[in-house]
């Protein structure tokens, strides 16, 4: 099935750092969500973006909305050891709405 | 958001038995889907429940192998039939609140011996 594009795969990371990760995809999205897991438990929503350009904050972590709507990108500010995890991005087909696409994950470690 | 429980949390079952996941919404819902993770993956859609219909299941996902019961607006049930190894996987139930915005419940972690 259709997937979304993310990257980095997998990061490492001294604690203090900024970290950036991206999905694209090549169609056009009206939704992009970013969440987090942590190891057993469910995903859990950091941020949702509703349209082209928009640009949301929530804490030390900030994402946007792609003016093409086939991108979003996240950035976490100054890490800490609690940000270590699995960020997965996901939204919905502009052609498709009902179903949410999703990237493969982004695997964050960091070093206190 | 959403406060959403799942029954069980975890589970290890004998291989061609049954188990029957709960999820269970703190408030009223027209939307909620059942998922599977397996090891070191992302989600797959395995089905969207509405309440006074019948699930609609994706491709590779089939009723028999995973009925599920949306009885009322705050309740689904997930089955899992006939299990085998492969079957090993987490399960989670999301809600649909506000636009397009999913919301996880904690997930069931299931192993087939």
């Amino acid at each position: 099935g259709q997937q979304l594009n993310q990257s980095p795969q997998s990061m490492f990371i001294q604690e203090g750092e900024d970290v950036s990760m991206n999905c694209t995809s090549s169609s056009i999205f009206n939704t992009w969500l970013w969440y987090k897991q942590d190891p057993g438990e469910g995903p859990v929503l950091l941020i949702a973006l509703y349209k082209a350009g928009e640009l949301t904050s929530n804490g030390r972590l900030t994402a946007q909305f792609g003016i093409t709507r086939k991108d979003s990108f996240l950035n976490i500010s100054a890490s800490i050891p609690s940000d270590v995890g699995i960020y997965f991005c996901a939204g919905h087909d502009a052609g498709n709405n009902r179903k949410l696409i999703w990237g493969l994950g982004t695997s964050l470690a960091v070093n206190p | 958001s959403a406060v959403i429980s799942q029954k069980p949390s975890r589970d290890i079952c004998q291989r061609g038995t049954s188990l029957t996941i709960q999820c269970q919404v703190d408030s009223q819902v027209t939307m909620m889907f059942w998922y599977r993770q397996q090891p070191g993956q992302s989600l797959t859609l395995i089905a969207t429940a509405n309440q006074g219909s019948e699930a609609t299941y994706e491709s590779g996902f089939v009723i028999d192998k995973f009925p599920i019961s949306r009885p009322n607006l705050t309740f689904s049930t997930l089955t899992v039939s006939n299990m085998s190894p492969e079957d090993s996987s987490i399960y989670l139930c999301s809600v649909e609140r506000g636009t397009d915005t999913q919301y996880f419940g904690p997930g069931t972690r299931l192993t087939v011996l």
